[in-house]
């Protein structure tokens, strides 16, 4: 029974590249978050999806950042023009039902975004 | 405005001895809340859940309370080991989304 995996778990690119990071929730599992979390920082909520969903995306800056969880495949949050300050690590966690319903999270291992 | 808070950002505490750990919430009303453990370079464990018309949940050595009041969470590791040296991260349910706490560093000394 895999866990929730992240991939890559390090990635690093050069200001103005773009970052695709990509998530698989557990198995049976529809509801996908996004984290951000800085260094000596608390996580940070990005984005919630479910399945071709986006649910809630009031953590999402407003420009150069978007998330998308498709029908089949992986959930997807891509960085486009990345600068200095996108160097964080980014956690995705699922869970089986949605948050209204008292279930945990699962986490991954987090990608550890660096721009250079 | 809205703020959560973790007592302290690093606690040491002898091994043996009872850890507590507090989180405390300004206007937020959650429906329930939850604590994490974190070691470094790694994701968060999901450890207990509690609602708000629970007083206290417990799992194993670890109790969790709950006030409403107060608005305020205690999380405490009796008979504390090395082991349990981590981060410990509240959670809040906030609707569709959750806010989490900055984190405690727990370091439980042999």
């Amino acid at each position: 029974n895999a866990g929730v995996m992240q991939n890559p778990r390090h990635l690093v690119r050069r200001r103005g590249q773009e970052a695709r990071l990509r998530c698989s929730p557990m198995k049976g599992h529809s509801h996908v978050y996004w984290y951000r979390q800085l260094p000596e920082e608390g996580l940070k909520f990005m984005v919630y999806l479910q399945k071709e969903n986006i649910i809630d995306e009031s953590g999402m800056p407003k420009e150069r950042f978007s998330a998308e969880f498709p029908k089949e495949g992986p959930s997807i949050l891509r960085i486009q023009q990345v600068v200095r300050g996108d160097s964080a690590a980014y956690f995705c966690a699922s869970s089986p039902q949605s948050s209204g319903t008292s279930y945990e999270q699962y986490f991954g291992p987090g990608t550890r975004l660096t721009v250079t | 405005s809205q703020k959560i808070e973790q007592n302290s950002e690093a606690l040491n505490i002898q091994e043996g001895k009872t850890a507590t750990l507090t989180c405390n919430y300004t206007n937020y009303s959650p429906a329930y809340l939850q604590w994490y453990r974190q070691d470094p370079g790694r994701g968060p464990v999901f450890l207990l859940l509690i609602r708000e018309n629970e007083k206290e949940k417990r799992k194993e050595r670890l109790k969790v309370t709950f006030d409403t009041t107060l608005k305020q969470s205690l999380f405490h590791i009796t008979a504390s080991q090395p082991a349990d040296s981590a981060t410990y991260l509240c959670a809040l349910e906030n609707g569709q989304n959750f806010v989490f706490g900055p984190g405690t560093r727990l370091s439980v000394l042999p």
